[in-house]
């Protein structure tokens, strides 16, 4: 079984409306954090935004949120007011258990999503 | 900022080419990754090194060997390309609890 699953391997938008993007996750980790990236045509991976399993509240970033629902085990990225540079692949990612001397966890990639922006 | 370089944005590789992709980073970071990015499949782990001269594989490591002989650099090893190797390759340092990774800009092989 995925521990991520990001389910719409596409997404459309109009451009200056808002759009989210589903991920769910599969953890018995009670402690384990949640990733945004980007990756824009150029290759670059772009972090996001994070959501830490004990935070009361859902994070954001500036036009990024996430969408926090621990009960169903979804971390949703929203995006407001879209822009024509968001236009890129997304991917969900999940970090749990304990990490490898050095401090890194090694975490689990969703496949992503690619969003298009239309002007 | 921690900046993650891999030499090359783009190589094209004949079969059979032993091929070496070079990743280093400035941050005196124990743990590195390389990972392949395919369409539809998302990013999976090759192999990881948490400290010098110390490797793992990770989730497909076939195919592929792995060098870490100082702190700074990782390099990826295909010891005999084959086209089913053609790939977008991501070198990544130091996953941290809430930051993530720092990724490099990556590496299109092409293998013909």
């Amino acid at each position: 079984a995925q521990k991520i699953t990001q389910t719409q391997p596409g997404m459309f938008v109009q451009e200056k409306e808002a759009v989210t993007l589903d991920c769910t996750y599969d953890t018995s980790d009670p402690s384990y954090g949640l990733f945004w990236y980007k990756q824009p045509s150029s290759g670059e991976m772009i972090f996001l935004i994070y959501q830490g399993s004990y935070d009361q509240q859902n994070a954001t970033e500036g036009r990024y949120s996430l969408n926090f629902q621990k009960a169903r085990k979804s971390a949703n990225l929203v995006i407001s007011a879209s822009q024509l540079g968001d236009s890129a692949m997304y991917f969900c990612a999940m970090r749990e258990g304990v990490p490898l001397s050095g401090g890194s966890y090694i975490p689990t990639f969703g496949r992503g999503t690619s969003l298009i922006v239309h002007p | 900022d921690v900046k993650v370089t891999q030499s090359s944005r783009y190589l094209v590789k004949r079969t059979g080419e032993k091929v070496f992709l070079e990743c280093v980073q400035d941050m005196d970071h124990e743990n590195m990754f390389w990972y392949r990015q395919d369409p539809g499949l998302g990013l999976r782990l090759i192999y990881f090194s948490y400290d010098v001269k110390m490797k793992e594989k990770g989730d497909i490591p076939e195919g592929y060997s792995v060098s870490r002989e100082k702190k700074e650099r990782f390099s990826l090893i295909l010891e005999s390309a084959s086209t089913n190797q053609t790939s977008m390759y991501l070198c990544a340092s130091r996953f941290q609890g809430e930051g993530g990774y720092t990724f490099g800009s990556g590496t299109r092989l092409t293998v013909v």
